[in-house]
């Protein structure tokens, strides 16, 4: 059952812009994490915000979350033509199995030189 | 780069073949993980182990089945490939240490059955 819905679906932009993608979810969560996917290849984990975390940081991303309006967003600032890739959000929800997953669909970054 | 392997990288395969895809990892993780991803689409968890001799159904019904005989060692079989099974399968781990774990992917094989 899909529980992260990134948008936009695709998004394309000049380097040295900011891209902001956002996701909503629909239950309750214990963590919310951004992975990101180069094309073709696994996956590679971002950054992971708590449900209790209303902002974190990891160099150029920043994540926001909002518990109420059960909603998330991923900035990445200053892009560059490397960060072209997919970018899913995945919950880990309140009483689940311990660590599984559910991941959004996903938004297709494309960063133009 | 996670010390998670996935063989083979790349599989075209008839119809009725029983097919293993093979996947490793060195980082000592109980946690494993099968997803189904098409293109462009979401990950769909189509299996789970949580250590030795342990393996659950996912979220996604899946004709295949995975082993856990090793700790490092998590093959998913098709007992007879279908052009419905045509897809991306990635594999992952993470450990049990919390419920903050995050999940190291392999890079994925790509199974086109005709």
């Amino acid at each position: 059952s899909q529980q992260g819905e990134e948008d936009p679906q695709a998004l394309s932009i000049q380097e040295g812009e900011n891209a902001t993608m956002n996701c909503s979810y629909k239950t309750s969560i214990n963590n919310l994490q951004w992975y990101r996917q180069n094309s073709g290849r696994g996956l590679v984990h971002l950054i992971l915000i708590r449900s209790n975390e209303r902002e974190k940081h990891s160099g150029r991303l920043r994540v926001t979350l909002d518990t109420s309006k059960k909603s998330s967003s991923l900035l990445i600032t200053a892009s560059r033509a490397a960060d072209t890739a997919s970018y899913f959000c995945a919950t880990e929800n309140y009483g689940g199995s311990q660590g599984n997953l559910i991941f959004g669909k996903g938004t297709k970054l494309s960063v133009k030189p | 780069e996670a010390d998670i392997y996935q063989t083979p990288r790349y599989l075209v395969i008839g119809t009725g073949k029983k097919i293993t895809l093979e996947c490793s990892q060195t980082m000592g993780h109980d946690k494993m993980y099968w997803y189904q991803q098409d293109p462009g689409m979401e990950l769909h968890l189509i299996h789970y182990s949580y250590g030795v001799n342990s393996t659950e159904k996912g979220d996604l019904s899946s004709e295949s089945t995975v082993s856990r005989i090793r700790t490092e060692h998590f093959p998913l079989t098709l007992e007879s490939a279908r052009p419905s099974h045509t897809s991306q399968y990635l594999c992952a781990s993470s450990t049990l240490a919390g419920v903050e774990e995050t999940q190291y992917f392999g890079p994925g094989t790509r199974l086109l059955v005709l």
